[in-house]
């Protein structure tokens, strides 16, 4: 089945600084690339996804791109704010059904 | 559009007691469902998945069931409850995006 690896396991930066979290996937028929944020108690909520025909998708502050060929895939954020503070999980999929989820990754901007 | 409901919010059992969590989603016919759960600042956990009734897949053996008695809802159970089932569960539902209701914090005391 698929394995998806994901770094770094905590973050912290600084508020207007970049962060960036990558993920990689061993399965190479997966073909959708998901990621999560999550907040302390709260449910994963769908932020941003690509699919494996688009290298780069843009949302306001936060960007996905994707390398099918290393088979893997990276969250940008940029100019942090507090309320990124949060936990953020990758996922990859393939038909959409079985969704393979990384161990997530704690982003902490300071302030 | 689409929503899941998932309830209760949370749940304080103790030790060898039944449970039932139950969610259903709205708006939508056929979805694929699931059951996660996720211990303390842990990842997320894939425990049974169903696309359609009747049909449950169990990824990993538990103390833990799940039955789909319509094609909208889906009901995780346990006869006897240990203290390892605490956790965050989350009901998931998917049209090709997958989408978390809102969640259930089981203590096993």
């Amino acid at each position: 089945g698929e394995n998806v690896e994901q770094h770094p396991s905590t973050l912290s930066v600084q508020e207007g600084d970049s962060a960036v979290i990558k993920c990689t996937y061993s399965d190479s028929a997966s073909n959708y690339f998901p990621w999560y944020k999550q907040e302390l108690g709260k449910r994963p909520q769908l932020i941003i996804d690509i699919r494996s025909n688009v290298g780069e998708k843009k949302d306001q502050r936060i960007a996905v791109t994707l390398n099918k060929t290393a088979k893997h895939f990276s969250l940008h954020i940029t100019e942090t704010q507090p309320e990124d503070s949060a936990v953020y999980f990758c996922a990859a999929s393939f038909t959409g059904n079985q969704f393979y989820f990384g161990t997530g990754t704690s982003l902490t901007v300071i302030p | 559009s689409q929503t899941i409901h998932q309830w209760p919010a949370t749940l304080v059992q103790p030790v060898g007691s039944p449970l039932s969590l139950e969610c259903t989603v709205e708006g939508t016919s056929n979805p694929n469902l699931y059951w996660y759960r996720q211990a303390a600042g842990r990842g997320l956990q894939l425990l049974f998945y169903s696309v359609g009734i009747g049909q449950i897949s169990s990824e990993v053996p538990q103390n833990l069931s799940a039955s789909r008695p319509q094609d909208r809802q889906f009901i995780l159970s346990s006869k006897k409850l240990l203290l390892s089932d605490s956790g965050f569960y989350l009901c998931a539902w998917t049209n090709e995006k997958l989408f978390f209701g809102s969640g259930t914090q089981l203590s096993v005391l």
